[in-house]
């Protein structure tokens, strides 16, 4: 099993492009996550899944958009990226019991 | 809004030494996870905790999750190099479904 993988693991995009980051997971969760990490802030929710279809916003969602067309696919998309976007990016899934979560090796994504 | 408090933010100690690191909150969780992240990788799941007063252990590792499932706190014995990275606490239940609460986190540097 892969666990959960992230494509590319790293970008550099110029103010105003856009971008697709890829998670896929093989492990049939049923919870799906993007989280950004920046120093000092540690995890920060960006959106999240809780089954194919259904999407939802995290704590900093703004300038970010995300779609699970497919249970063990989740997407994040940045459509005009800005450089307060400059981050490392992970992806997670997880179950329904506790929320327990696997992580991604994550993307690290410069916007200047 | 539930906050989850890590202290110390950041331990530097010598081979060899004991440290705790502490995780607490205002809220009731239904459970707390442990995870540790290296540099340049994902967050890693070390335990889940989920009976108030639990105490469960992994190797040099144990993790204690208090009575009234507010805090939690993760005791290293005789720190090895191989322990430095980042350890997160994480915990579920209360108002957030679907969804963890993470701590800022507690860098460790374990010198040789």
């Amino acid at each position: 099993n892969a666990g959960v993988t992230q494509t590319p693991k790293f970008r550099v995009l110029k103010t105003g492009q856009s971008m697709t980051l890829l998670c896929a997971q093989d492990m049939n969760h049923e919870y799906m996550y993007w989280y950004r990490q920046d120093p000092g802030m540690g995890l920060r929710l960006i959106h999240y899944s809780v089954g194919e279809g259904t999407t939802a916003k995290g704590e900093v969602p703004d300038g970010y958009n995300v779609s699970r067309l497919k249970k063990q696919n989740f997407l994040l998309g940045l459509e005009s990226a800005a450089p307060s976007q400059t981050s490392v990016y992970f992806c997670a899934s997880g179950g329904t019991v506790n929320y327990e979560q696997y992580f991604g090796p994550g993307t690290r994504l410069t916007v200047t | 809004t539930q906050l989850l408090e890590q202290s110390p933010q950041f331990l530097s100690i010598q081979e060899g030494e004991n440290l705790t690191v502490y995780c607490n909150s205002s809220s009731v969780f239904s459970s707390l996870q442990w995870y540790r992240q290296e540099p340049g990788e994902g967050p890693v799941l070390l335990v889940t905790v989920v009976t108030g007063g639990e105490v469960k252990k992994l190797k040099r590792l144990t993790f204690q999750f208090g009575d009234a499932r507010k805090d939690s706190s993760l005791h290293i014995t005789a720190a090895q190099p191989g322990d430095t990275g980042l350890y997160l606490c994480a915990g579920s239940g209360g108002t957030s479904y679907g969804k963890l609460t993470f701590g800022q986190g507690t860098i460790l540097t374990v010198h040789p």
